[in-house]
């Protein structure tokens, strides 16, 4: 069970826009900022926004994320074929034992 | 271009040690935190353990704690991965990754990706 809760699935037409939630609480997303990875079939994770709602170089302005209290969000505008894939949220937690925390991920499917 | 590296994965029996290694290139090593990060097959990513870039600052998860232990050798542009005492739940594929900002302890987001070593625990 992962500390972050995301939906375990999200799906939507090319074209279309879509949200992937990740829930928290005050000793991770409440109190540090989220970092996003795409996870591509077979490949590596690879960062996709950082610090909330920065995009490293390279990545499409089609994707946005966004943060209110405990909850974040990933965006994705205009989906494409090729952004199918798995999806993460992170964050730094505070707690008893410092560490990172990840959601379980989510499963992009562009139907 | 930066690259990542892991080696040292393999077939292990529960109780004994293995030693993963990730050797860096295209950045300067040593003003990076460093961190493992493991995925189970068909799981999550599950972070294991980071590291600051002078070595003064270093995190576990819970589930390794006392059992693992990272270092570095900026000499050598190479971090590290002692697993002792392994489960049959440590069975996964062992990232490493570089840190988005230098300097930045282990609190970054992690930015470049090696393409994992595969550690299978079972008798």
């Amino acid at each position: 069970q992962s500390v972050l809760t995301q939906p375990p699935s999200a799906s939507g037409t090319p074209g279309q826009r879509v949200t992937i939630s990740c829930s928290g609480s005050s000793s991770n997303i409440g109190s540090n900022t989220v970092n996003w990875y795409q996870q591509l079939p077979g490949t590596a994770p690879k960062l996709l926004i950082y610090s909330n709602n920065q995009r490293p170089s390279g990545v499409p302005d089609r994707f946005s994320g966004s943060k209110s209290g405990t909850s974040a969000s990933l965006a994705i505008s205009g989906l494409q074929s090729e952004d199918e894939a798995d999806y993460y949220c992170a964050a730094w937690d505070d707690s008893l034992n410092d560490n990172w925390v990840f959601g379980g991920g989510t499963k992009l499917t562009v139907l | 271009e930066v690259q990542l590296v892991e080696s040292g994965g393999g077939l292990v029996q529960p109780g004994r040690s293995l030693r993963l290694s990730c050797a860096a290139s295209g950045f300067t090593f040593d003003d990076y935190a460093m961190h493992w990060v493991r995925q189970a097959p068909g799981k999550g990513l599950e972070w294991v353990s980071g590291i600051s870039w002078n070595s003064g600052s270093i995190g576990y998860a819970d589930s390794v704690k006392g059992r693992f232990t990272i270092s570095r050798d900026n000499a050598k542009n190479s971090l590290y991965l002692q697993m002792n005492s392994l489960r049959a739940e440590d069975t996964a594929l062992y990232y490493c990754a570089n840190s988005l900002f230098p300097y930045y302890d282990i609190f970054s987001a992690f930015d470049i990706w090696g393409q994992g070593t595969m550690v299978t625990v079972s008798s």
